[in-house]
């Protein structure tokens, strides 16, 4: 089993480029997340998805979306891309919603 | 919203030496969750608590969850090189994880 697996692991953007974070895991994992670490902030949700055909916002929401392409899939897209959002992006997923979370090894993302 | 504190916020310890790490929650806990994270890489999950009371071992590290459900410790016993890393403590707030800012540590010879 690969578990939790994300592409791309870098990139770098220029401001106002779009992209597409991709996550897939496959334990048939219920719930899925996406979050942001930055320096001295630990983690914040961005949004997460508590089953298949469902998202919602989590903590920081603001200029990303998301779509929970099937069970095992669950991008973030980054529409228009600033410098605020220069940060380590990670993956995780959980059985159900109040199970251990599997966390990816994170995308790290700049943005110029 | 729940906040976590974890203190401190970096230690450097000796090789063989004990260690301990507190995550303090502003609301009470219904789950608490450690894991630990190498440079550059994903979280591990380590151990969740849920009772207060509550005490969990593997290895040589414990983790605590104390009676009022509003503190959690992190203990690691005669450290080594490999328990180097970020530990980071999260609560179950309504089927999500908060997160502490996370504590680093660093194992010197």
């Amino acid at each position: 089993n690969a578990g939790v697996t994300q592409t791309p692991k870098f990139q770098v953007l220029k401001t106002g480029q779009s992209m597409t974070l991709q996550c897939a895991q496959d334990m048939n994992h219920n719930s899925m997340y996406w979050y942001r670490q930055d320096p001295g902030m630990g983690l914040r949700l961005i949004y997460y998805s508590a089953s298949e055909g469902t998202t919602d916002k989590g903590e920081v929401p603001n200029g990303y979306n998301v779509s929970r392409l099937n069970k095992r899939e669950f991008s973030l897209r980054l529409e228009s891309a600033a410098p605020s959002q220069t940060s380590v992006y990670f993956c995780a997923s959980s059985e159900d919603r109040v199970h251990e979370q599997f966390f990816g090894p994170g995308t790290r993302l700049t943005v110029l | 919203s729940q906040e976590l504190e974890q203190s401190p916020q970096s230690l450097i310890v000796q090789e063989g030496k004990n260690l301990t790490i507190n995550c303090t929650s502003s609301k009470t806990l219904y789950g608490l969750y450690w894991y630990k994270q190498k440079y550059g890489e994903g979280l591990i999950f380590l151990m969740m608590l849920q009772k207060g009371g509550e005490e969990k071992s593997h290895e040589k590290i414990t983790a605590k969850l104390d009676e009022k459900k509003q503190q959690s410790s992190l203990h690691i016993t005669a450290s080594q090189p490999s328990h180097a890393g970020i530990y980071l403590c999260g609560a179950d707030t309504w089927g999500k994880l908060q997160f502490g800012a996370g504590t680093q540590v660093v194992v010197t010879p």
